[in-house]
């Protein structure tokens, strides 16, 4: 079956301070995978995406992800945070099939951003 | 730019009164999605369309109905409110994959009250 684990609930950086942010999936075929963040309030606005050649992907806003499939990891990253960096990320694995396509969401992790 | 609309936005409602959540897109998407989810917490969907006349309960269950008599429209209806459907309601679309295009779309949201 299809799960995403996302194991920090919660992270908090410092203005300015590297981050990543870290994605696990479970998927018997080739993965989607997808990052999302969430303002409070709003819905989801994609941050990137990965279907297949290069692993490492350049999202919007400065992110980026790695896909390693020998870990099953797809890990957000940033090299310099801001305060609007401030939200909740979603990391989420499509499975598509004949009859349609199917979304997996990780539970989430809030980020926190101290001046 | 996603174009993917839901009205209300915000909806204070009292128990036993039927409403109904508007989701519209005008990219001509075959596939939405709704999804149910808390405050900080994970999206869990309750229906899907993979086009119109075809509706798909989810993985979790919910006492709402929805229907897809247009293309760009998918309205989630509660015919009786209860205080246990407070909640935030996403709607998300996606078309069928082709042309580099698979992520999920969503809308604002709609945060409901209900007392």
């Amino acid at each position: 079956a299809q799960s995403v684990t996302q194991p920090d609930i919660h992270i908090t950086v410092s203005e300015g301070a590297s981050l990543e942010l870290r994605c696990n999936y479970s998927y018997g075929a080739t993965p989607y995978l997808f990052w999302y963040v969430q303002s409070p309030g709003q819905g989801l606005q994609l941050l990137l995406k990965y279907f297949s050649g290069d692993t490492l992907v350049q999202g919007i806003k400065g992110f980026e992800a790695e896909f390693k499939r020998s870990q099953s990891s797809f890990n957000l990253r940033k090299p310099s945070v801001h305060w609007s960096d401030a939200a909740e990320y979603f990391c989420a694995v499509g499975a598509y099939h004949d009859t349609g396509n199917q979304f997996y969401f990780g539970t989430g992790t809030s980020l926190t951003v101290i001046p | 730019e996603a174009d993917i609309y839901q009205t209300p936005r915000y909806l204070v409602i009292g128990t036993g009164k039927k409403i109904t959540l508007e989701c519209s897109q005008t990219m001509g998407h075959d596939k939405m999605y709704w999804y149910q989810q808390d405050p900080g917490m994970e999206l869990h969907l309750i229906h899907y369309s993979y086009g119109v006349n075809s509706t798909e309960k989810g993985d979790l269950s919910s006492e709402s109905t929805v229907s897809r008599i247009r293309t760009e429209h998918f309205p989630l209806t509660l015919e009786s409110a209860r205080p246990s459907h407070t909640s935030q309601y996403l709607c998300a679309s996606s078309p069928t994959p082709g042309g580099g295009s698979y992520e999920q779309y969503f809308g604002p949201g709609t945060r409901l009250t209900v007392t």
